[in-house]
């Protein structure tokens, strides 16, 4: 089956830099994705999602970015923080799925250098 | 106001012993989901609740039951536990049915099966 998968598994970055975390899916059907962050020894926590209908979508400190030609997705967290290091999964949703299946990819460690 | 809760923590099976993972949410969401996670990928669904009453199968439903008690609460239970059942469970629930709106994670239930 098609996968959604990450480029880098291990992101280092310093306290104060931005950080890019990206996700690449191959299922050209796909269009929702959505951004979770996981705490060691916590469950995953919604950040952001977006539809395939969109670019770009901002949050708070977060925005995803959408390249449906090249079916990549990334996370870009500003001023990226001690608290922010986490994994990272991207996952999408497509209507040929099910409504309720989300793929899930592999997951970027994301790690903040004080 | 506790979120979505899991019991137990942790659990250490023998192999063919059953067992029963309690998960229960008071947000009064409709929709709830049991998933897998195993070392080094994302999660896996289990199988899902859309509503009380109904019960449909996921990505990786094969050795597992679950039931839908209440609103509530949304059980899963292995009858006859396998060693490639040893992971981490989580739990979900979202106020929104289908995979395209937020979904609200337990802290997971730690299972090895020896």
């Amino acid at each position: 089956g098609e996968n959604v998968g990450l480029h880098l598994p291990t992101l280092s970055v310093q306290e104060g830099d931005n950080s890019i975390i990206n996700c690449a899916y191959s299922n050209s059907a796909s269009d929702y994705f959505i951004w979770y962050k996981q705490e060691s020894g916590k469950g995953p926590q919604f950040i952001i999602d977006i539809r395939s209908n969109m670019d770009k979508r901002q949050g708070q400190r977060v925005t995803v970015l959408l390249n449906k030609t090249v079916k990549h997705l990334s996370l870009q967290i500003a001023a990226t923080q001690p608290g922010d290091s986490a994994v990272y999964f991207c996952a999408e949703n497509s209507s040929g799925a099910g409504s309720y299946q989300l793929t899930f990819g592999k997951g970027t460690k994301l790690s903040v250098i004080p | 106001n506790a979120g979505v809760t899991q019991t137990p923590k942790f659990q250490v099976l023998k192999t063919g012993q059953s067992m029963t993972l309690q998960c229960a949410q008071d947000m009064n969401h409709n929709s709830m989901y049991w998933y897998r996670q195993d070392p080094g990928m994302g999660l896996r669904l289990i199988y899902y609740s859309a509503s009380e009453g109904t019960t449909d199968k996921g990505e990786v439903p094969n050795g597992y039951n679950v039931s839908r008690l209440n609103k509530r609460e949304f059980s899963l239970r292995l009858e006859s536990a396998a060693p490639s059942q040893t992971s981490v469970y989580f739990c979900a629930s979202s106020g929104l049915a289908g995979a395209r709106s937020e979904q609200f994670f337990g802290p997971g239930t730690r299972l090895t099966v020896l």
